[in-house]
């Protein structure tokens, strides 16, 4: 059973322009959000997260947003760089339950100079 | 550069033996997690560590155990290998439980070849 749903394998864009990477949830009981980069033989990198009491966090090029009825959530980065390319992994936890993290299966995110 | 280090980068062994693998969580931080990320299954959690204990099991075979020391390096001991068992194993740290703080931080990663 996947929890946690990232149904575009890849996505490319032009330098510049937004990049929206989606995510979507099954569990209602998931109360925090966060995003991860992953370089080719290097570990993840947390990026950005959310708590299920805002709908919106912001840092510098990127902003994730929630949509708690939806059961989504989406990464915005703006504007785009090549550095950017990279795959990119949702994940979510309970709070509850130690924090173990589930993970989408990633988005491969191609910035095209 | 997360703070967490794992040893070894790589690691070739055959079928049916044991290997360990280490991970040194950030400076502060109590809590460890280990994960495996396989081709076809992504990033799966193993097991959590919190201040020398276990707190949270996930899809762990019975075939792997881990540890955390007085410390707070962790050892995740993997034993009986079957070529499944490739893939590459992560720890990550955080900072603990009831901190409010939920951010893992992932190491490098040891690479795990069974021939």
């Amino acid at each position: 059973d996947q929890q946690v749903k990232q149904n575009s394998p890849s996505l490319s864009v032009q330098e510049g322009r937004i990049s929206i990477l989606n995510c979507d949830y099954t569990n209602s009981m998931f109360d925090y959000f966060l995003w991860y980069k992953k370089y080719p033989a290097e570990g993840p990198t947390f990026l950005i997260s959310i708590s299920s009491i805002k709908d919106k966090n912001e840092d510098g090029r990127f902003t994730v947003f929630l949509n708690k009825s939806a059961k989504h959530l989406s990464l915005h980065i703006v504007p785009s760089q090549p550095g950017d390319s990279a795959v990119y992994f949702c994940a979510a936890l309970r709070e509850t339950s130690g924090s173990r993290l589930t993970f989408g299966e990633g988005t491969q995110l191609t910035v095209n100079p | 550069d997360s703070g967490v280090t794992q040893t070894p980068k790589h690691l070739i062994t055959a079928t049916g033996q044991r290997v360990t693998l280490r991970c040194s969580p950030r400076s502060g931080d109590l809590s460890v997690y280990w994960y495996q990320q396989s081709l076809d299954q992504g990033l799966q959690f193993l097991i959590q560590y919190y201040n020398g204990e276990e707190r949270a099991k996930g899809n762990i075979l019975e075939r792997f155990s881990a540890q955390q020391f007085p410390d707070l390096h962790s050892e995740l001991n993997l034993s009986s290998l079957e070529l499944g068992d490739s893939a590459l194993y992560f720890c990550a740290s955080s900072v603990g439980m009831g901190t409010g703080l939920y951010e893992q931080y992932f190491g490098p990663g040891t690479r795990l070849t069974v021939t």
